[in-house]
């Protein structure tokens, strides 16, 4: 079953603007992950954010995690054209066995 | 370092038949995982390995799928017979270990068409 919901599903920016993705989920979660899927390199890890952590960054990428209300957003700054992808949150609950649940995704478009 | 190789990546096949998939993880991963990812949605777990043994299978649907990782290495999910609704694209994932301390690496997946 899908946990996360992702908004908006589609976003189209300009270069060198910013994005930002928002996930919400239902359950309790251990961590939440993002990832990345485009068709010329598949599904990628981007980052990993635990339920005890509000922030975590990675270059251009930005999580922020509020558990109080069951949603993380993924900041994207100076967006590139190659930055255009399908975005997925995944949460882990350990007490479903640890595994992945991802959401619908979000579609980003780039353009140059 | 290779990363996780899948084949075929395409494959089209009329309902009630059958079809296999194969995987190859990254050399020395002990877990394996299948996902089913239906167009618009995010991948879906069907089965996790550890080394050759079954962790997890809740989500399979065991009247048609079977997956078996002999020998702890490589993997094989088979759909017999197909249906309509399993057209979809199916990825495999494998990670040093068990537990979400261990990155997952994706392969490039299955794309399957069931007219």
């Amino acid at each position: 079953s899908q946990q996360g919901e992702e908004d908006p599903q589609a976003l189209s920016i300009q270069e060198g603007e910013n994005a930002t993705m928002n996930c919400s989920y239902k359950t309790s979660i251990n961590n939440l992950q993002w990832y990345r899927q485009n068709s010329g390199r598949g599904l990628v890890h981007l980052i990993l954010i635990r339920s005890n952590e509000r922030e975590k960054h990675s270059g251009r990428l930005r999580v922020t995690l509020d558990t109080s209300k069951k949603s993380s957003s993924l900041l994207i700054t100076a967006s590139r054209a190659a930055d255009t992808a399908s975005y997925f949150c995944a949460t882990v609950d350990y007490n479903q066995g640890g595994k992945l649940i991802f959401g619908q995704g979000t579609e980003l478009s780039v353009k140059p | 370092e290779a990363g996780v190789a899948q084949s075929p990546r395409y494959k089209i096949i009329e309902k009630r038949q059958s079809v296999a998939f194969w995987c190859n993880p990254i050399s020395g991963h002990a877990t394996l995982y299948w996902y089913q990812q239906i167009l618009g949605q995010g991948p879906k777990l069907l089965i996790q390995f550890q080394n050759n043994g079954v962790v997890d299978d809740s989500q399979l649907p065991k009247d048609r799928f079977s997956a078996e990782r002999l020998k702890g290495v490589d993997s094989t999910l088979k759909i017999q017979p197909a249906k309509l609704e399993d057209s979809a694209v199916y990825l495999c994932a494998s990670s040093l270990d068990t537990g979400t301390a261990y990155e997952q690496y994706f392969g490039p997946g299955t794309r399957l068409t069931v007219t």
